[in-house]
């Protein structure tokens, strides 16, 4: 079965500072999608990013951008120049091949401070 | 557009009682799953299904049934709810493909006294 872990439970940073997520996972897969996920205070799931396990190149979605290596099996998040907006629990995802099933981290909390 | 639809978005319910949470997505996908989110942890998968007529226990299914009649609907039954089962409970959707983005629900916040 698939294992998603991130390892840090909190992390706070300062407005406009650059913050880095982390996330390993376990699969013996060798094609699959990761996500990160946002749920701000009011608990909706916000899609932020996603990467593809075949693509080398790293994903980036405006301010965020992954760090993935397939190798080492390690997928974090960086969040450039901070906002009090990307206050929030960050999880890392998994999903398998061939079905619209996530495995979840347990979820990092990133308060932004002004 | 309405999106993935919950409801309700609060309960309360006794040990012993049954409810159904619904479930409805106006995107006509294939893929519908029920995740609940407990303290302190990510969301488990409890049961999905891949198309009208068909579902499939997730990681968490003990404790809860669901069908799956319509495209459009998923709802989730619990049938002698228990403290255990408090949690926050959301629904998905999506198209089907490998990587397509899973729209969730807005949340329906469930507890048992």
């Amino acid at each position: 079965a698939q294992t998603v872990t991130q390892s840090q439970p909190e992390m706070s940073v300062q407005e406009a500072e650059t913050v880095t997520l982390s996330c390993t996972y376990d699969t013996s897969e060798s094609n699959y999608y990761l996500f990160w996920y946002k749920q701000p205070p009011s608990r909706q799931m916000i899609l932020v990013i996603r990467q593809e396990a075949y693509k080398q190149q790293n994903a980036t979605e405006n301010r965020f951008s992954v760090n993935f290596q397939k190798a080492a099996k390690s997928f974090s998040l960086k969040i450039s120049d901070s906002q009090l907006g990307d206050t929030a629990m960050y999880f890392c995802a998994f999903m398998k091949p061939g079905a619209q099933k996530l495995v979840f981290g347990q979820g990092t909390r990133l308060t932004i401070n002004p | 557009n309405a999106g993935v639809t919950q409801t309700p978005k609060f309960q309360v319910l006794k040990t012993g009682q049954s409810m159904t949470l619904q479930c409805a997505q106006d995107m006509n996908h294939e893929y519908m799953s029920w995740y609940r989110q407990d303290p302190g942890m990510g969301l488990r998968l409890i049961h999905y299904s891949v198309g009208a007529g068909i579902t499939d226990q997730g990681e968490v299914p003990n404790g809860y049934n669901v069908s799956r009649s319509t495209t459009e609907d998923f709802p989730l039954r619990l049938l002698s709810a228990a403290p255990s089962q408090t949690s926050v409970y959301f629904c998905a959707s999506s198209s089907g493909q490998l990587g397509n983005t899973i729209y969730f629900g807005e949340g329906s916040w469930l507890t048992v006294v």
